[in-house]
C-alpha cells in the first residue's frame, strides 16, 4: 500500500509566480490535511479537505491561498503571486476516517518550496 | 487556544544514554497526544499516541504517558541509539465538542542528536 505521496519534492519559484503542491492520499483515505512548516518552527495547520469539500480552512491565509480535493485526483494547495516568506515546506496527510481526534494521521514527504 | 510546548533543544546525548524530552500542553477540550519523528528530508511518522488519562504509549523503546494533573506528555527511552537522531514533535488534537475534525496542534520541535 503506497503512502502518501507528494510532487513534487523541491519547488523553486521566482517571486509573483504561481505554485501547485499536490497531494495523493493513500488508497482508501478520503480525507486530507495540509500543513506548513516555517524554517525553524513547528508545523502550522493549514486547511482540512474531505472529497469535493473544504471543511476547515481557519489556518489558511485570507489571500493568495487555495486548496482543492476533487472528486477525482490529488489535492491541491494553490499558492498564487508567491513572496519570499511562502519559503516552507508543506507537507500534506491523510486519514481514513472522519476527521476525528483520536485517529492517527499519515503524513507525505513534503514540498520544499524556495521562493527567490 | 491549544498550544504545545517542548523543552528546548539540540538536545546532544551518547549512545545509550537515557532521554527525556518535556511536552506540555494546553487544550479546551479532551485531547489525543501524539509524538511524532522526522528524519532529514522526510515527512512525519507517528512515533506513539495516548488518546485517554493515564494511557501509555510505547513504540521502539519510548515511552509516553498522558498526565491530565499536570497537562504533560514527557517522551522517554532509556538508551538511545545513533539511529534514534531525528526531529521529535509532540502534538496535540483536540475534540473541542466534535468541531476540530482532528486538526494537529504541534510543538516547535526538539532536535536530538545521538554520538557513538
Amino acid at each position: 500500500n503506497a503512502g502518501v505521496m507528494q510532487n513534487p519534492r523541491h519547488l523553486v519559484r521566482r517571486r509573483g509566480q504561481e505554485a501547485r503542491l499536490r497531494c495523493s492520499p493513500m488508497k482508501g483515505h478520503s480525507h486530507v490535511y495540509w500543513y506548513r512548516q516555517l524554517p525553524e518552527e513547528g508545523l502550522k495547520f493549514m486547511v482540512y479537505l474531505q472529497k469535493e469539500n473544504i471543511i476547515d480552512e481557519s489556518g489558511m491565509p485570507k489571500e493568495r491561498f487555495s486548496a482543492e480535493f476533487p472528486k477525482e485526483g490529488p489535492s491541491i494547495l494553490r499558492i498564487q503571486q508567491v513572496v519570499r516568506g511562502d519559503s516552507a515546506a508543506y507537507f500534506c496527510a491523510s486519514s481514513p476516517n472522519r476527521g476525528s481526534h483520536s485517529y492517527e494521521q499519515y503524513f507525505g514527504p513534503g514540498t520544499r518550496l524556495t521562493v527567490t | 487556544g491549544d498550544s504545545v510546548t517542548q523543552m528546548e533543544g539540540p538536545v546532544t546525548l551518547s549512545e545509550e544514554a537515557f532521554l527525556t524530552i518535556n511536552c506540555t500542553y494546553t487544550a479546551t477540550g479532551y485531547p489525543s497526544l501524539f509524538w511524532y519523528v522526522q528524519y532529514p528530508g522526510e515527512g512525519l511518522q507517528l512515533l506513539l499516541k495516548a488518546t485517554k488519562a493515564d494511557d501509555k504509549g510505547s513504540n521502539k523503546g519510548f515511552e509516553a504517558t498522558y498526565r491530565k494533573e499536570t497537562t504533560s506528555f514527557h517522551l522517554e527511552k532509556g538508551s538511545v541509539q545513533v539511529s534514534d537522531s531525528a526531529v521529535y514533535f509532540c502534538a496535540l488534537s483536540d475534540d473541542a465538542g466534535g468541531t476540530s475534525y482532528g486538526k494537529l496542534t504541534f510543538g516547535q520541535g526538539t532536535i536530538l542528536t545521538v554520538h557513538p
